[in-house]
């Protein structure tokens, strides 16, 4: 079953402008990850944020997760074309990377 | 960072036939790694926890004689979908846990067509 929901489901926007996405679960969890999958292709792993943490950076990525709102958040600065894809959340709440993920937000960045 | 090989990374079969799925782990061990079936724009849906040296675990409502699960070294693991029927055309995708608790590395995916 999937733990959660993405917000939006799909997302439109400009080259250079900020990206958003909103990720929701229900149960408690050890960490929480996000990946990119391009049309067709494999998951690329973005960033893992554990229970405990509150905000993480990587590059251009920052993740946020309230776990008294059982949420968490990627944004995505500076866009480009490139980083057209979907974007999952997926939480590991039974341990050792088994994973239950979001529903996913499709972004496309035009150029 | 950690790789993790799928093969094929797409397959057409007739119905009634076998296909075999390989996950590979390609510069570290994985005593565990996972299969999940992901349908066009849908998420994904784990089917499977692969153990080395022991049984499968699937998730409810995964028929384990339809889905063979075999994991017969720390750095392969097999799918087999048996006697494949249209419904079973989808996208499979396999991951392992990293290492040092750096989070799971998925294969390229199989996207398996059924006619």
């Amino acid at each position: 079953s999937q733990q959660g929901e993405e917000d939006p489901q799909a997302l439109s926007i400009q080259e250079g402008e900020n990206a958003t996405m909103n990720c929701s679960y229900k149960t408690s969890i050890n960490n929480l990850q996000w990946y990119r999958q391009n049309s067709g292709r494999g998951l690329v792993h973005l960033i893992l944020i554990r229970s405990n943490e509150r905000e993480k950076h990587s590059g251009r990525l920052r993740v946020t997760l309230d776990t008294s709102k059982k949420s968490s958040s990627l944004l995505i600065t500076a866009s480009r074309a490139a980083d057209t894809a979907s974007y999952f959340c997926a939480t590991d709440s039974r341990g050792y990377s088994t994973l239950t993920f979001g529903k996913g937000t499709m972004l496309l960045v035009s150029p | 960072g950690a790789v993790v090989s799928q093969h094929p990374s797409w397959v057409i079969c007739k119905s009634g036939t076998s296909v075999k799925i390989e996950c590979r782990s390609l510069d570290f061990q994985a005593t565990t790694m996972f299969w999940y079936r992901q349908f066009p724009k849908q998420s994904l849906m784990l089917m499977a926890t692969s153990n080395e040296g022991s049984k499968a675990t699937y998730e409810q409502g995964v028929e384990k004689d339809k889905f063979l699960i075999n994991h017969a070294s720390l750095t392969l693991s097999t799918l087999t979908v048996t006697s494949a029927h249209p419904e079973d055309s989808s996208f499979y995708i396999c991951s392992a846990p990293g290492p040092n608790s750096s989070g799971a590395f998925f294969g390229q995916g199989t996207r398996l067509t059924v006619v």
